[in-house]
């Protein structure tokens, strides 16, 4: 398996402008998360997926971000407008189940740039 | 909201130095603790997952220790080396045994001087 694949890798946008993050899990794996770094908050969960559907999306910032999960291969996080405070790198994970030892895998990430 | 804290927030050594570094949670409703490395321009990957309190698990110069009743774990580094520079991180499942909702502390960065 390929692992985690992540596009695109680096964008670079300007604010008001519409991004969409894609991801694409580990083949099988039931778990779908999306997580945000930032210098000042670290590494922090938006939503996660089980079985396509999203389950707990309580770390969403606010109305401009939402994230679609259409099939088991494929999540969008998309934000519109977009801002410079959402300037970020942005990790998708994957995980075998919900049980809370099992490890996430992590894609690249998408490091975002909003000018 | 689960609370995961880690220090130090970074740290540098010598090549050859050991190390070692905290990551503290809440005692109660402990689950499980994970540790990651993250390296730079790469993605965190997993390095132990301990449930039983007094677990210790090791990977190469690397081992963690875990604690539950007092909410710490250790995470060991022998023989510090310029690859092992990285910030780990570890993390720990809020809410029930089924939530793999992880919630992950701002890690602990190494540098190792060589």
């Amino acid at each position: 398996d390929a692992g985690v694949i992540q596009s695109p890798r680096h964008e670079v946008t300007e604010m008001g402008q519409e991004v969409t993050l894609r991801c694409k899990p580990i083949s099988g794996h039931d778990y779908l998360f999306w997580y945000r770094q930032t210098m000042m908050r670290g590494l922090e969960l938006l939503i996660y997926f089980n079985n396509n559907v999203p389950i707990d999306d309580s770390g969403m910032p606010e109305d401009r971000f939402s994230a679609k999960m259409p099939n088991a291969s494929f999540s969008t996080l998309k934000i519109q407008p977009s801002e410079p405070r959402d300037s970020a790198v942005y990790f998708c994970a994957s995980s075998s189940s919900g049980y809370g030892a099992n490890v996430l895998t992590f894609g690249a990430g998408s490091r975002l740039t909003v000018l | 909201i689960l609370n995961v804290e880690q220090s130090p927030q970074s740290l540098h050594v010598q090549e050859g130095d050991s190390t070692n570094f905290t990551c503290s949670f809440p005692s109660s409703n402990f689950y499980a603790l994970h540790w990651y490395r993250w390296e730079t321009a790469k993605s965190p990957e997993a390095l132990f997952v301990m449930t039983l309190n007094g677990d210790e698990k090791k990977k190469g110069r690397i081992s963690a220790t875990l604690n539950t009743k007092e909410g710490y774990s250790y995470l060991y580094i022998k023989g510090s080396q310029p690859e092992d520079s990285a910030t780990y991180l570890c993390a720990s499942p809020e809410g029930s045994s089924n939530t793999g909702k992880l919630i992950f502390g701002q890690g602990t960065t190494l540098q190792v001087k060589p």
